[in-house]
């Protein structure tokens, strides 16, 4: 079946170490996004690529960022994870970017910080 | 003004009993009015969505009731069952396609 695959399922990094985070899809979606979601909350948009036009939120901060080799994989870096940063990193695809109808989301990554 | 408020924040209903969601926009520019389930460990998923130019949708259980001059639109699960026990958030989309969610609500369903 045509998904959205994460790893790893859990990452456990040290605080100020740099982390990465992946994801793949094989829905062929032009659209690849990033969000954060911690405990009892709604997820957090942090951002979104269109093929490789890559769009940040206003309230991202600088400690993250991201990479889209190609269509398939998108990956999220955190520069420097501070304890805050301990949570669940959902990634997620649509077909388009506009008029957006439905977001195929991963299982996620729960991301611990020590 | 791009916010999606949503209540109850955790409903516990017994099972065949009927649950229900509330959610409230304030930009009238959105269009989109989507529902996503999450279980625990697992990523959102679609479960039903509206535009605003109906009033109700209905898909199995699963019943979506929009009211726009109220800027309001609920979930209701009809026979709600345990394995609906799930978290639930109402989204709307809003400005550039993105879109705007609620903050859950933890529905349990009791055997």
């Amino acid at each position: 079946d045509a998904m959205v695959i994460q790893n790893p399922r859990y990452q456990v990094t040290q605080f100020g170490k740099p982390v990465t985070l992946s994801c793949s899809q094989t829905l062929n979606h032009n659209v690849m996004y990033w969000y954060q979601q911690k405990s009892s909350q709604a997820p957090k948009l942090l951002f979104h690529y269109y093929d490789k036009d890559f769009n940040n939120e206003a309230d991202t901060p600088d400690n993250f960022q991201s990479r889209r080799p190609n269509t398939s994989f998108c990956f999220l870096d955190i520069r420097s994870p501070g304890l805050g940063d301990a949570a669940m990193y959902l990634c997620a695809t649509s077909r388009k970017q506009f008029l957006v109808e439905k977001l195929f989301f991963g299982s996620g990554t729960q991301l611990s910080v020590l | 003004q791009q916010q999606v408020k949503q209540s109850p924040q955790s409903l516990i209903v017994q099972k065949g009993g009927i649950s229900i969601i509330n959610c409230a926009y304030e930009n009238t520019a959105f269009d989109y009015f989507p529902w996503y389930q999450q279980f625990p460990g697992k990523g959102p998923a679609l479960l039903i969505a509206i535009r605003p130019d109906v009033s109700e949708k209905k898909e199995g259980r699963f019943t979506i009731s929009f009211n726009k001059s109220a800027k309001q639109f609920s979930l209701h699960i009809m026979d709600s069952q345990p394995g609906d026990s799930a978290t639930y958030f109402c989204a709307a989309q809003g400005q550039g396609g993105k879109l705007i969610f609620g903050q859950g609500t933890e529905l349990s369903v009791k055997p």
